[in-house]
C-alpha cells in the first residue's frame, strides 16, 4: 500500500506568519491522465472535516486563496499564507490513486 | 447544502455487532460514491469502506475485509455500514463521507462514535 508520511506531528506558528505542511509518498502519485491523487484536509473542533485541496493545487469551493497546495510525483505541500486565528488544526493529506486509500499521519498548527 | 447525519453508535461488546447509517440530503445521492472514514481516539484518519453510485461495487482494506459490509439505499439517501466480528481496536469515531468526482472527500458528515469494550 502507498504509506504517506506528514513528518511534523506539530508546527508552531504566530498569526501573520506563512506555514507549510509537507507530506511524502512511498510511490509516486501521479496517475496516467496527469493528475495526482492527492488531497488535503482541515479537522478543527466541533467541526466537520473540511476538503481544502484535491489534485495537489486546486482548491475546493469557498477555500480562502492563502491556503496553496503544490508538488508532485511524491512531494506534496500544504502552504498556508498569513495564517489566521481559525486555521489552527490539525491537517491531514489523503491519497487516492490506489487502494487502500490511505491518509497521512497529520500535522497540528499550534500558537506559539 | 449537503448534509451528512451518521447514526447508530454507541457501546458494544468484543464479537458482536452494530449497524451504522448516514443520512444525507441537499444533493442527488445517487450520483455519489460514498464512503466510511474511522478515527480512533487521538489518532489520525483511517479509510474504511466506498461503495459506488449503484452499490454494485464495493472497496475495503485488508483491516475491516470480511468483517465490515458498506451499503446503500438510493431511494431513501441513505448509507449504512454493518460491523461484524467487532473488535477493541474497532473503536473510533466513523465519518460518512462524499466523494466527489475528482476522486476525494468533499463532504463530511460530524460522526458517530463506536466503543467497543466489555
Amino acid at each position: 500500500q502507498i504509506t504517506l508520511t506528514q513528518q511534523a506531528e506539530s508546527l508552531w506558528i504566530s498569526p501573520g506568519e506563512r506555514v507549510s505542511i509537507t507530506c511524502r509518498a512511498s510511490q509516486s502519485l501521479l496517475y496516467t491522465d496527469g493528475k495526482h491523487y492527492l488531497s488535503w484536509y482541515q479537522q478543527r473542533p466541533g467541526q466537520t472535516t473540511k476538503a481544502l485541496i484535491y489534485h495537489a493545487s486546486v482548491r475546493t469551493d469557498g477555500v480562502p486563496t492563502r491556503f496553496i497546495g503544490s508538488g508532485s510525483g511524491t512531494e506534496f505541500t500544504l502552504s498556508i499564507e498569513h495564517v489566521q486565528p481559525e486555521d489552527f488544526a490539525i491537517y491531514y493529506c489523503l491519497q487516492t490513486l490506489k487502494s487502500p486509500w490511505t491518509f497521512g499521519g497529520g500535522t497540528k498548527l499550534e500558537l506559539k | 447544502e449537503v448534509q451528512l447525519v451518521e447514526s447508530g453508535g454507541g457501546l458494544v461488546q468484543p464479537g458482536r455487532s452494530l449497524k451504522l447509517s448516514c443520512a444525507a440530503s441537499g444533493f442527488t445521492f445517487s450520483n455519489y460514491y460514498m464512503a466510511w472514514v474511522r478515527q480512533a481516539p487521538k489518532k489520525g484518519l483511517e479509510w474504511v469502506a466506498t461503495i459506488s453510485t449503484s452499490g454494485s461495487r464495493t472497496y475495503y482494506p485488508d483491516s475491516v475485509k470480511g468483517r465490515f459490509t458498506i451499503s446503500r439505499d438510493n431511494a431513501k439517501s441513505s448509507l449504512y455500514l454493518q460491523m461484524n466480528s467487532l473488535k477493541s481496536e474497532d473503536t473510533a469515531t466513523y465519518y460518512c463521507a462524499r466523494r466527489g468526482p475528482s476522486w476525494y472527500f468533499d463532504f463530511w458528515g460530524p460522526g458517530t462514535m463506536v466503543t467497543v469494550s466489555s
